[in-house]
């Protein structure tokens, strides 16, 4: 059973270009997380989504930022017209159901 | 809202000794759950350890164990015999049965040999 995969590992975008992040929880989980994570800090809840819904999505900043997990694919988290401040490790995790998740490797975001 | 609290930056052991790293939490709900995580130098978040709040029995994990008080909402994690490979940053985090969870900033643990 493969793990949570994130791709891309590493991801660099000019400021107002548009990053996509992929997700692929673990099989059998339903539930994903993002998380972001600025250096020397901790993990910051950005959105926790089902199968086709966004359960919470109060980490997210409200403008720019959006996430979906469709029925088919991986989780995505879009930043659009990224700036400087959005250079982060943005982490993923699965659970089945509401129990423990599990951490992907992350994608490191490099804006210049 | 939930806040988790790790007040050592950072901590050192010497191998072989044992260490604990400690945590406060806050929080309204009354079931939930708290859990310790490694990341290593890779940034890869693993799972060190879990507790049920609900559960009164401390949780442990071969060298790994934590001192969960609830009352006092204190949840620290002691790591015995500690061996080059723990040498890690240690995150406390909590998680609501919402499914929410919130992360302390880390302790950066040094392993000494």
């Amino acid at each position: 059973n493969a793990g949570v995969m994130q791709n891309p590992r590493h991801l660099v975008r000019r400021r107002g270009q548009e990053a996509r992040l992929r997700c692929s929880p673990m099989k059998g989980h339903s539930h994903v997380y993002w998380y972001r994570q600025l250096p020397e800090e901790g993990l910051k809840f950005m959105v926790y989504l089902q199968k086709e819904n966004i359960i919470d999505e109060s980490g997210m900043p409200k403008e720019r930022f959006s996430a979906e997990f469709p029925k088919e694919g991986p989780s995505i988290l879009r930043i659009q017209q990224v700036v400087r401040g959005d250079s982060a490790a943005y982490f993923c995790a699965s659970s089945p159901v509401q129990e423990t998740q599990y951490f992907g490797p992350g994608t490191r975001l490099l804006v210049l | 809202a939930q806040t988790v609290t790790q007040s050592q930056p950072e901590m050192s052991v010497q191998e072989a000794e044992t260490v604990t790293l400690s945590c406060t939490y806050d929080t309204s709900e009354s079931d939930y759950y708290l859990f310790w995580y490694k990341q290593p130098p890779s940034r890869q978040m693993i799972l060190v350890i879990r507790q049920e709040a609900y559960k009164q029995q401390n949780a442990t994990e071969n060298r790994f164990s934590v001192n969960f008080q609830k009352a006092a909402k204190s949840f620290s994690l002691k790591i015995s015999d500690s061996q080059l490979g723990d040498a890690a940053m240690y995150f406390c985090a909590h998680r609501t049965n919402a499914g929410k969870s919130t992360f302390g900033d880390g302790t950066t643990l040094t392993v000494k040999p």
